[in-house]
């Protein structure tokens, strides 16, 4: 069954600087991986999505890279400010009409 | 406001109950998601519709069962509660095709006592 990890439960980081989040996935190739944030007690909200016929996706202070060979996409957030910290989910599917499976999220920590 | 709708927020029932979760899709969507969040089992995919039929199904237990509307809003039926069912209850929906994630309600938080 497909299998989507996001190996670090937390990540601590100092205001200014870049945060790196990684998501792995086994068993299948996904049709694309996408990116969300989540609050506490909130519902997650998307960020981005990349296709996997896509190397690199952009949004403001975000960007997401998506590597088939180490079946690994990277979550980077430039700038990085207290108001970015939440917890991210990464989230795959094999194609369009399939659920997305979600990983256990990192919880990221923007230290003033 | 994300325009997923869920009602209720919160639901604290006694085991051995019976609760309905209702979802209003983003007007214009025609699948809902329902997820399920637990503490150390993060989000878990229960059942998916689109447009009235049932599409796929996740690990969703034989006590939980769930319909679409043609109004295209939804109803998750949780029966014979137990402790471990307490949980985050989410609902989502997406507009296929599209190059856009789906878009989550605020969720219902069952406590199950």
């Amino acid at each position: 069954s497909q299998k989507i990890e996001q190996n670090s439960e937390a990540l601590n980081i100092q205001e200014g600087k870049t945060a790196t989040l990684t998501c792995n996935y086994t068993n299948y190739s996904p049709a694309y991986l996408q990116w969300y944030r989540q609050d506490p007690g909130r519902g997650p909200v998307f960020l981005l999505l990349i296709r996997e016929n896509e190397k690199e996706k952009r949004k403001e202070r975000l960007k997401v890279t998506f590597d088939t060979t180490l079946k690994q996409s990277l979550f980077h957030i430039t700038a990085s400010q207290p108001a970015d910290s939440a917890t991210y989910l990464c989230a795959s599917a094999r194609s369009g009409n399939t659920p997305l499976v979600f990983g256990k999220g990192t919880r990221l920590s923007v230290i003033a | 406001d994300s325009g997923v709708t869920q009602t209720p927020k919160h639901l604290i029932t006694a085991t051995g109950q019976r609760v309905t979760l209702r979802c209003s899709p983003r007007s214009g969507d025609l699948s809902v998601y329902w997820y399920q969040q637990s503490l150390d089992q993060g989000l878990q995919f229960l059942i998916h519709y689109y447009n009235g039929e049932e599409r796929a199904k996740g690990n969703i237990l034989e006590r939980f069962s769930a319909q679409q509307f043609p109004d295209l809003h939804s109803e998750l039926n949780l029966s014979s509660l137990e402790l471990g069912d307490s949980a985050l209850y989410f609902c989502a929906s997406h507009r296929d095709y599209s190059n856009y994630g789906y878009t989550f309600g605020s969720g219902t938080r069952l406590t199950v006592v």
